[in-house]
């Protein structure tokens, strides 16, 4: 249980173009949704928390236009880099928590963001 | 605010050993929850185990156990008969009750030697 998917895994783009990742709770309602990055050899920074049908609270220093974040539904959660640029690159992770556990936060696999 | 110290950036172990990997927290919350999680070279970040700071028993999951020192803000995590498959980084994280934020540590990079 508590199963946690994101695609593309991995994904590379032009500079000035857009990126939708999507994050999906597979076999629980994800009444919230976190998307972090992480930088190689670093640990995760909290970008912003999603509830669903609610608007995105984003980490300062985040830009809200840069990322844009949706929730529309219990069980998904898009994060569109718009406009990227290499210093975009990086490894997005999101995280879900469920109706059920309310403290715990289930990971998906991640996506590597490649701007060239 | 909420601070995560992991104060051991690599470790290393031999196949079946013990190691035990250090965290200290800093909470001024009563109701908070802390956490260890495992992530090995695929980057999937996995939940290793979990703590209620109102529980006095330590966390126990097969081989992996804490040692939950409220007082000291201390959570250690021990891994037994360490595994091939145990290489990974960890993160020690905690959670304020009524918050919705994790709040990581810096990770310690765990290497098990055959």
């Amino acid at each position: 249980g508590a199963v946690v998917s994101q695609h593309p895994s991995w994904v590379i783009c032009k500079s000035g173009t857009s990126v939708k990742i999507e994050c999906r709770s597979l076999d629980f309602q994800a009444t919230t949704m976190f998307w972090y990055r992480q930088f190689p050899k670093q640990s995760l920074m909290l970008m912003a928390t999603s509830n669903e049908g609610s608007k995105a609270t984003y980490e300062q220093g985040v830009e809200k236009d840069k990322f844009l974040i949706n929730h529309a539904s219990l069980t998904l959660s898009t994060l569109t880099v718009t406009s990227a640029h290499p210093e975009d690159s990086s490894f997005y992770i999101c995280s879900a928590r469920g109706t059920g556990d309310q403290e715990t936060q289930y990971f998906g696999p991640g996506t590597r963001l490649l701007v060239l | 605010a909420q601070t995560v110290t992991q104060s051991q950036p690599e470790m290393s172990v031999q196949e079946a050993e013990t190691v035990t990997l250090s965290c200290t927290y800093d909470t001024s919350e009563s109701d908070y929850y802390l956490f260890w999680y495992k992530q090995p070279p695929s980057r999937q970040m996995i939940l290793v185990i979990r703590q209620e700071a109102y529980k006095q028993q330590n966390a126990t999951e097969n081989r992996f156990s804490v040692n939950f020192q409220k007082a000291a803000k201390s959570f250690s995590l021990k891994i037994s008969d360490s595994q091939l498959g145990d290489a990974a980084m960890y993160f020690c994280a905690s959670k304020q009750g009524g918050s919705e934020k994790l709040v990581f540590g810096k990770g310690t990079k765990l290497t098990v030697n055959p």
